[in-house]
């Protein structure tokens, strides 16, 4: 168990739609990082908080956003669902969100668009 | 442009065999760190390894071995006598600074699948 907790763990929705990724980081790690995996892509890097601010983006559409809060819990907000968002989304989290640090991955949250 | 190269998409090998998996990675950062993270069936991902760029020393973990060439950018990993349960997919990922933000980003390659059979 890596400490990091990721809500719901499965999820099914129409094209179209509004859905909301949770994820608890591990206690004590002040950065969350979100990442899409997918058959095609592999393994992407979407975007990174650190303390509540973002730190870093990587390919992350328009129709997707996120944030972390107080609490350091962090949520990932996907709209306008497409049939290619379908996915396996992970969570990590670290200490610092330094370059240095191992990642702490979640289950993840597998995202079926239908 | 791809950074991490894990040209090796799946490999089967008979349990007891050694078995390298490649990776070639393309960075101008001077300073850098390289990971081996496992995704077994579950799917939930695992830290195996962690190595910078300035440490070229290579690393044994029980079977696991660990490769860093600098001059040829690779960093193969080994598993030496293989078991069932090392059947899993292997992602070799690099880590370099993404702004003046301090932002990191883990850019991960393809993996390769690895199955071990009986």
């Amino acid at each position: 168990d890596s400490g990091v907790t990721q809500t719901p763990k499965h999820l099914i929705t129409a094209t179209g739609q509004r859905v909301t990724l949770r994820c608890s980081p591990r206690s004590g790690d002040l950065s969350v990082y979100w990442y899409q995996q997918s058959l095609d892509q592999g393994l992407q890097f979407l975007i990174q908080y650190y303390n509540g601010e973002e730190r870093a983006k990587g390919n992350i559409l328009e129709r997707f956003s996120a944030q972390q809060f107080p609490d350091l819990h962090s949520e990932l907000n996907l709209s306008s669902l497409e049939l290619g968002d379908s996915a396996l989304y992970f969570c990590a989290s670290s200490v610092e969100g330094r370059g240095r640090e191992k990642l702490f991955f979640g289950s993840g949250t597998q995202l079926s668009v239908l | 442009a791809q950074k991490v190269t894990q040209a090796q998409t799946e490999i089967s090998v008979v349990e007891k065999e050694d078995v390298t998996l490649d990776c070639v990675y393309e960075t101008r950062d001077t300073t850098y760190y390289l990971f081996w993270y496992k995704q077994p069936p579950s799917g939930e991902l695992v830290f195996l390894i962690r190595r910078n760029s300035f440490d070229e020393q290579n690393e044994i973990s029980g079977r696991y071995s660990w490769n860093f060439q600098k001059s040829t950018s690779s960093f193969n990993f080994t598993i030496t006598a293989s078991q069932v349960v090392d059947s899993a997919v292997y992602f070799c990922a690099l880590s370099e600074a993404q702004n003046s933000n301090s932002g990191y980003a883990l850019n991960f390659g393809k993996g390769t699948s690895l199955l071990v059979t009986p």
